[in-house]
């Protein structure tokens, strides 16, 4: 799961309702960030973080809220589902942080739907 | 705007032939470029990247990618095909160094058949 770990992985939700996805590393490592995948869409950054207590936003963070208090966790927050935010949604983290080095790596991911 | 393109939706190769999945970039600057394995019902797996140097970039798994400035391409390569590569592919940019964010492209499918 190259060290990101992400519950759960299947979710449904109904319409209104909130949860929040979680996202965990092992790697100590500062750059996390949270993207959606759409067929047809490829992936789109939703929010990410560049360090604890340091988060901004993606190309899509309409809808959803984002914390970053440890450097391990990273969840992303839905505060009221809506059908358009059925996707699967990938955690990723940063091996080296920043540089020409760095590369990101991916959880396994979370499939919602939104009925 | 800085962007991905994967002009192809799927491509289809038979098993030991070449394969080839494109991938052409838009960004102001020197790119870091990207390719991506995701398999079935799992999450993307790294597979190369270029920063600088050697145009041909070796990677995991036998693929290969060559970057050409002149034609702001990073085409992912295999010179024999396995059923097993059948998967989706992403391509995918960091725009410069002063930004961890990556642009992926659309995706591109890849059928492999026995």
């Amino acid at each position: 799961n190259a060290g990101v770990t992400q519950t759960p992985k299947f979710q449904v939700l109904k319409t209104g309702q909130s949860m929040t996805l979680q996202c965990a590393q092992d790697m100590n490592h500062e750059y996390m960030s949270w993207y959606r995948q759409d067929p047809g869409m490829g992936l789109r950054l939703i929010h990410y973080s560049v360090g604890a207590g340091i988060t901004d936003q993606g190309e899509v963070p309409n809808g959803y809220n984002v914390s970053r208090s440890t450097t391990e966790d990273f969840p992303l927050r839905l505060l009221s589902a809506a059908p358009s935010q059925t996707s699967v949604y990938f955690c990723a983290r940063n091996r080296t942080g920043r540089g020409p080095l760095s590369t990101q790596y991916f959880g396994p991911g979370t499939r919602l739907t939104v009925l | 705007a800085q962007s991905v393109a994967q002009p192809e939706d799927q491509v289809n190769v038979a098993e030991g032939n070449p394969l080839t999945v494109k991938c052409t970039y838009s960004v102001s600057g020197n790119p870091y470029l990207f390719w991506y394995v995701q398999y079935p019902n799992r999450g993307l797996q790294f597979l190369l990247k270029y920063i600088t140097g050697d145009n041909l970039v070796k990677g995991s798994y036998g693929f290969e990618a060559e970057f050409n400035k002149s034609q702001t391409s990073f085409h992912l390569k295999k010179p024999s095909a396995l059923v097993s590569d059948s998967a989706l592919y992403f391509c995918a940019v960091r725009p410069s160094l002063n930004t961890d964010k990556l642009i992926f492209g659309t995706g591109t499918r890849l059928q492999v058949f026995p």
